[in-house]
């Protein structure tokens, strides 16, 4: 099983939809969470990154983090054609040198 | 500011060939990181650095090597190209510990081999 799976998708949603993406992971040792995007032939860019269980807001982004639940999730306002991307949600625990998990991304596509 | 450089871009390899794919941060990060990524699929650590001169296995790190000779260069160093080895390479740099905010990745290596 792995540490970390992120709602496939793919995600198709017109332009000006609300996006919700998500992860679970079954490790309590993750402490830190990041979204990241990957525009199509790019390397991926960090999004949001937060270490305690709430919300992060940043502008139409943002990070909601249930260490109760094990499950974060990125929302995403008004979405604009511009954040179609892939999405991967990224974690890592305290005292491992930085190393993130990865989930296999969530591909999304907003239509004009 | 250049970030995370990576080169070359695009590579095609013959089996059994080898090769060096190269990575450079201008940050002063500490860590520096080497992933895979195969189509439709997250990122696998391969290598990993904590600082110059020290290095340790990720989770597929079979088929590679790497070294830390200097805070700013991480090669990545494949031996006897394989199929399986076609893939996407990444980079990343972060700062350590708890100043750590997450990765900076470079643009990428596409290596194919035939």
């Amino acid at each position: 099983q792995k540490e970390v799976e992120q709602d496939p998708g793919p995600l198709s949603v017109p332009e000006g939809a609300i996006v919700s993406l998500n992860c679970t992971y079954s490790n309590s040792a993750f402490q830190y969470f990041m979204w990241y995007r990957q525009y199509s032939r790019k390397g991926p860019e960090l999004l949001m990154y937060t270490y305690s269980s709430g919300n992060k807001e940043d502008g139409r982004f943002t990070a909601q983090v249930d260490k109760s639940s094990k499950y974060i999730s990125l929302f995403i306002r008004d979405s604009q054609p511009s954040d179609s991307a892939t999405y991967l949600c990224a974690m890592f625990k305290n005292t491992n040198a930085g190393k993130s998990t990865f989930g296999d991304g969530t591909t999304l596509t907003v239509k004009p | 500011n250049a970030g995370v450089t990576q080169t070359p871009k695009f590579r095609i390899l013959k089996i059994g060939q080898s090769m060096t794919l190269q990575c450079t941060q201008d940050m002063n990060h500490n860590y520096m990181y080497w992933y895979r990524q195969d189509p439709g699929m997250g990122l696998k650590l391969i290598y990993y650095s904590v600082g110059a001169g020290i290095t340790d296995k990720g989770e597929v790190p079979n088929g590679y090597n790497v070294s830390r000779s200097t805070t700013e260069d991480f090669p990545l160093r494949l031996e006897l190209a394989a199929p399986s080895q076609t893939s996407v390479y990444f980079c990343a740099s972060s700062y350590s510990g708890t100043r750590s905010y997450g990765y900076t990745f470079g643009s990428g290596t596409r290596l194919t081999v035939v």
